[in-house]
């Protein structure tokens, strides 16, 4: 059984660092083939795909927030983390993370989410 | 970056009506399309994918159609259960895009 969540701040001031953990169950990042996107989504806005990182390493970002995101993973530990620097008002959102398919990027399992509001 | 455009961004429809609902892209897709589903309080779930390739344990009346740059999301006969917002999203090119969505409402 294929299970992800997310963990880290709700809230965050501006212009700090978030850094958020996904930790999944019933596989293996360090399987060919396996994937794990960020996915976020303000209040009432449409999903906006943040990142990826793949089973060789291999990482995706946004072209608009790419120099802002990091991704990494600890195949040990079952986690991928993911770091966003700067952060504004403008980032307030559930944070998702996701296994997806490599081939083609779609969601096959979800995790609850977890929102995160940027706020002084 | 493909940028997708949803319409309209309402539709109010009655149940046991036909609902048709529209993506466009920005650059052509192939079919490299896929639709979701996202109620209040929910992950989106997954439709259709491959334009128009149900997914699994999706019921026969949500179709898609379209290739390119033109796509159609068509639900046959609206239950309670339909009522949502609506997205597409294009996987032929990183990064994945999804459309604005679509509210579908009780007329």
């Amino acid at each position: 059984q294929v299970t992800l969540r997310e963990s880290g701040p709700a809230l965050v001031k501006p212009t700090q660092t978030l850094t958020l953990t996904c930790s999944f169950s019933g596989f293996s990042l360090s399987t060919r083939g396996m994937c794990v996107s960020w996915i976020r989504q303000p209040p009432g806005k449409a999903p906006e795909w943040l990142t990826r990182i793949d089973w060789d390493d291999d990482k995706y970002y946004s072209t608009s927030l790419k120099t802002r995101l990091t991704i990494s993973k600890d195949t040990s530990k079952n986690q991928v983390v993911l770091t966003m620097t700067s952060m504004k008002p403008v980032d307030t959102a559930t944070y998702y993370c996701a296994r997806i398919r490599c081939a083609d990027n779609l969601v096959d399992y979800w995790g609850q989410g977890i929102l995160v509001t940027v706020s002084s | 970056e493909i940028v997708m455009t949803q319409s309209p961004a309402t539709l109010s429809v009655s149940p046991g009506e036909r609902a048709t609902l529209s993506c466009r892209a920005s650059q052509s897709l192939s079919t490299n399309l896929a639709w979701y589903l996202q109620k209040p309080g929910q992950v989106p779930r997954l439709l259709i994918y491959s334009a128009s390739t149900r997914a699994t344990g999706i019921p026969p009346r949500f179709s898609g159609s379209g290739s390119g740059t033109e796509f159609t999301l068509t639900i046959s006969s609206l239950q309670s259960e339909d009522f949502a917002v609506y997205y597409c999203q294009q996987y032929s090119h990183w990064p994945p895009v999804f459309g604005q969505g679509t509210r579908l409402e009780i007329k």
